[in-house]
């Protein structure tokens, strides 16, 4: 069975900052593995995929995240955080190549401070 | 492309009602469709998987009686929750997943709010 670990449940970062949202995995199998962004009171919206190709991922909104099989981890990052950043990020793992249900880790709260 | 409709986006019923949700894929034929439950605060759990044209596959714990799930279309999957109580009360999201979007990719709903009273 995966599962996925979520380090911090709260990150703050000061505008125009380095964003680094911590996301570590288990899978018995090759994974497949995603990032996605929440804000209040909707639904998720997939920021980057991990699919077993490229191990340096590029996502939406400047958001990259690298496929590291050694450390099982795939943290997200940002250059430079803007205050739309603000949200949930929930790192999900699949291992039946995106076929199954996904498996979510307990998300990060990111806080930007001006 | 690869939208995600759900409706209604909150509702609020009396305990005891039943309650039902839609979750429609808009421009592809969704296969798979899957409900998850999110707790305030909290991740979201997978209640179940359904494919288009068969019965729905439920996590452990999930109650397949209180929660019906029909996939009878390939771009319409519902929800029901029968005789719902206020320990119910949650935010349901769905996504889909199929032809004309990406197919190891889920794309989600924007969620419905329940709230039992």
């Amino acid at each position: 069975a995966q599962s996925v670990t979520q380090l911090g449940s709260h990150v703050s970062v000061s505008e125009g900052a380095l964003v680094l949202l911590r996301c570590n995995y288990s899978s018995s199998v090759p994974p497949y593995l995603f990032w996605y962004v929440q804000y209040p009171n909707q639904g998720l919206q997939l920021l980057l995929k991990y699919t077993s190709a490229a191990t340096l991922v590029k996502g939406i909104n400047g958001f990259e995240a690298e496929f590291k099989k050694s450390e099982t981890s795939f943290h997200l990052t940002k250059p430079s955080a803007h205050m739309s950043d603000a949200a949930e990020y929930f790192c999900a793992v699949s291992d039946q190549g995106g076929a199954d249900g996904l498996t979510f880790g307990k998300g990060t709260h990111l806080i930007i401070q001006p | 492309g690869a939208v995600v409709s759900q409706h209604p986006s909150w509702v609020i019923c009396k305990s005891g009602t039943s309650v039902k949700i839609e979750c429609r894929s808009l421009d592809f034929q969704a296969t798979t469709m899957f409900w998850y439950r999110q707790f305030p605060k909290q991740s979201l759990m997978l209640m179940a998987t359904s494919n288009e044209g068969s019965k729905a596959t439920y996590e452990q714990g999930v109650e397949k009686d209180k929660f019906l799930i029909n996939h009878a279309s390939l771009t319409l999957s519902t929800l029901t929750v029968t005789s719902a109580h206020p320990e119910d009360s949650s935010f349901y999201i769905c996504s889909a997943q199929g032809w004309g979007g990406s197919t190891d990719t889920q794309y989600f709903g924007p969620g419905t709010r329940l709230t039992v009273l």
